[in-house]
């Protein structure tokens, strides 16, 4: 069964600080994995996907296959970085997104 | 920067009346997609819509559900007679391409749904 795991439904660190949002997946075929943020009173938009590998508002993410993981970094916290965080798992040929929890980030000033 | 529209933005309704939410997807978009999110639950699939017809649905997609393009560019979800847990969040999303890489869905505002 395919499924994404958000363990952290609220997350809070202090501005500056490294933060760590954790996705872990289930899924037999090859992973095409999204983070999606939600800013208050905004539309979930799309913050990156691995397979693009770059690096957007300081944000990284790195597959590991191994761990079946994907998790969310980004070494200094700034207080725009509140917001709602969804991993997200891209079923190959069902054109469908499988979405974890979400984790509410909250950068403290 | 083109965006996914949806209407209403919140849409109260009784029990057992019909409903339909409306979409216009970004305009070069081939793939459009609804989605719910119940209260405090995760974003859950419902179907997904390519070439007039649904390409994936979910097992919540049942009967009282259709979906439909009834023109160039508006993409509807029809809920015939909603039920109580019919009440959730109904994101619209479209996207240009996908089946070969990972594309990037452009999700709409949402319409909030309230069945009483």
């Amino acid at each position: 069964a395919q499924r994404v795991t958000q363990p952290e439904k609220l997350l809070s660190v202090f501005k500056g600080a490294p933060v760590e949002l954790k996705c872990n997946y289930s899924y037999s075929g090859s992973p095409e994995l999204f983070w999606y943020v939600q800013y208050s009173r905004q539309r979930l938009q799309l913050l990156l996907r691995h397979i693009s590998r770059e690096s957007i508002k300081g944000f990284t993410a790195d597959l590991n296959k191994g761990e079946t993981s994907f998790h969310l970094k980004k070494p200094f916290a700034q207080e725009e970085d509140s917001a709602m965080y969804y991993c997200a798992l891209e079923i190959q040929g069902a054109q469908k997104l499988v979405f974890g929890q979400g984790t509410r980030l909250t950068i403290n000033p | 920067e083109p965006e996914v529209t949806q209407t209403p933005s919140h849409q109260v309704t009784q029990m057992g009346q019909e409903v339909i939410l409306r979409c216009v997807p970004i305009s070069n978009h081939l793939y459009f997609y609804w989605y719910r999110q119940i209260l405090g639950q995760k974003v859950e699939f419902l179907v997904s819509f390519y070439n007039n017809e649904i390409s994936e649905k979910s097992e919540i997609f049942d009967d009282q559900f259709s979906v439909e393009r009834p023109d160039g560019s508006n993409f509807t979800l029809k809920i015939r007679s909603t039920k109580l847990e019919d009440s959730a969040m109904y994101f619209c999303a479209s996207s240009d391409v996908t089946g070969l890489s990972a594309s990037e869905q452009y999700f709409g505002p949402g319409t909030r749904l309230t069945v009483t």
